[in-house]
């Protein structure tokens, strides 16, 4: 079946420091990968997303690249910001089996503290 | 306008006790499901319903039961509740199709029983 492992949390940083989150998945098709943002108190938030191998997804400073060789997916920022602290997801989603029916498979998440 | 809508916010209950949660989407997608996060953050499917036909129905107790009146509700009836059952669950909705398309969650129900 698919699975998704993600460093477990909670991850403390300084400002502007350097973000990695890691990201490994098990999948028996082709899967699109995602990363979702929950701030405190609020649903999931789509971060960012790639679809095939070697994609690269972007948005608001965050980016992963899809990599097939190594089954990963692994969040990275360059500076990050107080605003940054939140609770991260990473998630699949097997596009091989078609209908979109069977929803995103998600990582347990890593709780990113940001230290002023 | 909000996209993914679910009530109420925060649910208190006593055990042995009937509720309901709501959700209501406005983004015209095709599928919609129920997701349980515990204490720890841990997300999972319970359901799915596309254009009001149950997908999934992953492992959870019959006391859960989903309804879908239209393709733009889908409701979670819960029965006798149980302490377990404190949870926080979002409802979500996606354009359907292949997989590559990304959920549209709510803000979640927390749902607390005593």
């Amino acid at each position: 079946g698919n699975s998704v492992t993600q460093m477990e949390g909670p991850v403390t940083l300084s400002e502007e420091a350097f973000l990695t989150i890691n990201c490994t998945y098990t999948a028996t098709g082709y899967p699109s990968l995602f990363w979702y943002v929950q701030y405190p108190g609020e649903g999931l938030q789509l971060l960012l997303k790639a679809t095939k191998a070697d994609d690269k997804g972007s948005n608001k400073g965050f980016e992963a690249t899809y990599r097939k060789e190594t089954t990963s997916f692994h969040l990275e920022k360059g500076s990050v910001q107080v605003s940054d602290s939140a609770v991260y997801f990473c998630a699949l989603s097997d596009q091989g089996r078609g209908g979109g029916a069977d929803g995103l498979t998600f990582g347990k998440g890593t709780h990113l503290i940001i230290q002023p | 306008d909000t996209a993914v809508s679910q009530t109420p916010k925060y649910l208190v209950t006593q055990m042995g006790n009937d509720k309901s949660i709501k959700c209501e989407q406005n983004l015209g997608h095709d599928t919609m499901y129920w997701y349980k996060q515990d204490s720890k953050k841990f997300l999972k499917i319970m359901f799915s319903y596309n254009n009001k036909e149950l997908i999934i129905n992953e492992t959870v107790p019959n006391r859960f039961s989903p309804k879908s009146p239209d393709k733009a509700h889908l409701n979670l009836h819960i029965n006798s509740l149980e302490l377990g059952d404190s949870a926080v669950y979002f409802c979500a909705s996606s354009p359907g199709g292949l997989g590559n398309s990304p959920l549209h969650f709510g803000n979640g129900t927390r749902l607390t029983v005593t």
